[in-house]
C-alpha cells in the first residue's frame, strides 16, 4: 500500500513563527503536492514538485515556500506564520502525471 | 476559468440512492475524478472517468458525465452509514499538476 505520512496531525504556532510541515511518501513517486483545505473552498494547490529540487507554484503560493531535497520528502515552509494560514494542510503524491494522487492524513495548523 | 462547483450538503436515508452533483467550466478537461474524505483523514480516490466517456459503473458507484452541460454526477446505490463523508469532484486539464478540486459535498446518511 502507498503510504503518505505527514509529520503532525495537529500544530499550534504563534504569529511570526517559522513553521515546517513535513511529508514523506514511500512509493518512489515523482510528483508531490501541498494543498490547503478550507470549508466552502475545497482544496487549493499551494505548490507541487515533479522531481527532486524542482518546484512549481500552485494557485496560492503567497506566504509559503517548499523544499524537495530527496525524492521521498516534500516540505512546506511558512516563513512567518499568520492567522490567515490557519487551515488543514494536505500532502499528496502521484507516480505519473495523469494517475491518481495519494493523500496524507492532513495537518491541522492553528496560528494564534 | 476553472471553477468546479458542488452543493455543500446532502442528507439521505440509509438504503436510498445518493446523487452528488458537480459542474465545471473548462471544456478542455481530460480526466474527472471523485474523491472521498472520511472524518479526520486525507482524500481517497473513489473513481475517475475520461472526458470521452459518458458513464462509468463500479459496483455501487455510477459516474455520469454530460459534456454538453459540463455536469458530472456520482450516484451511490444502497447508501450505507459508512458512506458518510465529504465527496470532492476534481478535473484535470493536461495532467495532474493542473487538477482543480470542487468545494466538496458533505454526505450525511441517516440510519
Amino acid at each position: 500500500d502507498v503510504k503518505v505520512t505527514q509529520s503532525s496531525r495537529y500544530l499550534v504556532k504563534r504569529t511570526g513563527e517559522k513553521v515546517f510541515l513535513e511529508c514523506v511518501q514511500d512509493m518512489d513517486h515523482e510528483n508531490m503536492f501541498w494543498y490547503r483545505q478550507d470549508p466552502g473552498l475545497g482544496l487549493r494547490l499551494i505548490y507541487f514538485s515533479y522531481d527532486v529540487k524542482m518546484k512549481e507554484k500552485g494557485d496560492i503560493p503567497e506566504g509559503y515556500s517548499v523544499s524537495r531535497e530527496k525524492k521521498e520528502r516534500f516540505s512546506l515552509i511558512l516563513e512567518s506564520a499568520s492567522t490567515n494560514q490557519t487551515s488543514m494542510y494536505l500532502c499528496a503524491s502521484s507516480p505519473t502525471q495523469f494517475s491518481e494522487a495519494f493523500f496524507g492524513q492532513g495537518t491541522r495548523l492553528t496560528v494564534v | 476559468g476553472e471553477d468546479v462547483e458542488q452543493s455543500l450538503f446532502l442528507s439521505v436515508r440509509e438504503g436510498d440512492s445518493s446523487v452528488i452533483n458537480c459542474t465545471y467550466t473548462d471544456s478542455s478537461s481530460t480526466y474527472l475524478y471523485w474523491y472521498k474524505q472520511e472524518p479526520g483523514a486525507g482524500l481517497q480516490l473513489l473513481t475517475y472517468i475520461f472526458s470521452n466517456m459518458d458513464m462509468k459503473q463500479d459496483q455501487r458507484l455510477t459516474v455520469l458525465l454530460n459534456k454538453k452541460d459540463k455536469h458530472l454526477s456520482l450516484r451511490i446505490a444502497d447508501t450505507q452509514t459508512g458512506d458518510s463523508a465529504i465527496y470532492f469532484c476534481a478535473e484535470s486539464i493536461g495532467g495532474y499538476q493542473k487538477v482543480t478540486f470542487g468545494t466538496g459535498t458533505k454526505l450525511q446518511v441517516i440510519p
